[in-house]
């Protein structure tokens, strides 16, 4: 199975930071690899697919990257409403992971 | 406006089972990839099944191969979670979910899930 570690676990930064969250694959998935925002009690939402595609909707100070076994969520401009915990979750091959998440916090 | 709306969660004894419904509206169901992901309370999101547009391909993690069956009704716009064999460690908010597209693995929209309780 591939394993998705994300770091870190919980990061604190303050509004208007740049925030840069990692994820990082035990073997490479070709880019196979979304984020997803998940706010407290609600459901996850999709910000980015295929590593650096930013999903209908989502502000544009998200953004994505990597390749091979490493990526990355960047936010350019913390701001409040994006508190939140962030998942990776890879597809490139099953059993299909999620990271264990990184919870954003204001500092 | 895409919509789906779980149903069928509650409490069930170890053992037993149980049948999860996803009822989707605003899109052409039969287009889209389709998938279950649960989360075991406070903790993280992890991915229980997928099924192809007809239904003809599904895949499972391991945690659930033998014991859940994903399916699909096409004509009733509907998506289906049977879980047989339940253990106290799929105690988790099962949240139906729908591809992108063509990046069909893609989880483009969630449902606001249903929580399942297993134990005596």
């Amino acid at each position: 199975d591939i394993q998705m570690t994300q770091s870190p676990p919980v990061l604190s930064a303050s509004v208007g930071d740049r925030v840069t969250l990692s994820c990082k694959a035990s073997q490479n998935i070709n880019k196979n690899l979304d984020w997803y925002q998940q706010k407290h009690g609600e459901a996850p939402k999709l910000l980015i697919y295929y590593t650096n595609n930013l999903q209908t909707g989502i502000p544009s100070r998200f953004s994505g990257s990597g390749s091979g076994t490493d990526y990355t969520l960047t936010i350019s401009s913390l701001q409040p409403e994006d508190v939140a915990t962030y998942y990776c979750y890879q597809y490139n091959s099953g059993p299909y992971t999620f990271g264990a998440g990184t919870k954003l916090e204001l500092k | 406006e895409v919509q789906l709306v779980e149903s069928g969660g509650g409490l069930v004894q170890p053992g037993r089972s149980l049948k999860l419904s996803c009822a989707a509206s605003g899109f052409t169901f039969s287009n889209y990839y389709m998938a279950w992901v649960r989360q075991a309370p406070k903790k993280g999101l992890e991915w229980v099944a997928t099924i192809s547009t007809s239904g003809s391909r599904t895949y499972y993690p391991d945690s659930v191969k033998g014991r859940f069956t994903i399916s699909r009704d096409n004509a009733k716009s509907s998506l289906y979670l049977q879980m047989n064999s339940l253990k106290s460690e799929d105690t988790a908010t099962y949240y139906c979910a729908r591809g992108l597209g063509y990046r069909y693995n893609s989880l483009a929209y969630w449902g606001q899930g249903t929580l399942v309780t297993v134990s005596s």
